[in-house]
């Protein structure tokens, strides 16, 4: 069975950074390309960024809402992912769900349930 | 960026009812539409990918149909477990941008 697990989220501070991680099971894992989204509290779901596997150089694209801010990385020897968030913004309050994609890198096949991030002084 | 709307924005139907959601992309995406099921407090579920495939698991009441700008997710026969809030999303370009959502309810 394939599984998703995120975790990570909190509450920080604007301005502040905080790490999310995101392991799965059930499949190869260094072979596939891990995506993660957002759905802020009563909204609906948005793209936030993909890594490839190391097949493809583990390539990466972002969202423009969180480009320069959010960058991901991989450590395939652990079965990790890391969404690393800097500058976080009230507006990025929202639940952060990873996925293995399938057919497409911003496909989202299997998802985790979600870590919770908020973002408030 | 692509802009995708969907209608209606709720839905009100009973079990056994033929629903049909529409979602419209502001620029052609050829086929590359996926349709998404979420229920409250839950993860979304992949129903729909490529405008009209269905994913694997997933009952065959739902189908999709559409190409280029105009797409539509229909539901067959409703049942109890369908009542959620469905998502379309591109993915032709990088930013895959989903629609708004419509939120299907009983009536």
């Amino acid at each position: 069975e394939v599984r998703v697990v995120e975790s990570g989220g909190g509450l920080v501070q604007p301005g502040r950074s905080l790490r999310l991680s995101c392991t799965g099971s059930g499949f190869t894992f260094g072979e596939n390309t891990l995506a993660w989204f957002r759905q802020a509290p009563g909204k609906g779901l948005e793209w936030v960024g993909f890594i490839k596997s190391k097949t493809y150089g583990e390539a990466t694209q972002y969202a423009a809402a969180v480009k320069d801010r959010f960058s991901l990385s991989r450590d395939d020897s652990k079965n990790f992912v890391y969404l690393q968030m800097n500058g976080l913004k009230i507006e990025d309050t929202a639940v952060y769900y990873c996925a293995r994609t399938l057919r497409s890198p911003n496909l989202g096949g299997s998802w985790g349930q979600g870590t919770l991030v908020t973002v408030s002084s | 960026d692509i802009q995708m709307t969907q209608s209606p924005s709720t839905l009100s139907a009973s079990v056994g009812d033929r629903v049909t959601i529409t979602c419209r992309a502001s620029q052609s995406i050829g086929p590359w539409l996926a349709w998404y099921q979420q229920r409250p407090g839950k993860a979304p579920n992949l129903l729909i990918y490529k405008a009209s495939f269905l994913e694997s698991g997933v009952p065959s009441r739902f189908s999709g149909s559409g190409s280029g700008t105009e797409f539509t997710l229909t539901i067959s026969s409703l049942q109890p477990d369908d009542f959620a809030t469905y998502y379309c999303q591109q993915y032709d370009t990088y930013a895959g941008t989903f629609g708004p959502g419509t939120k299907l309810d009983i009536k």
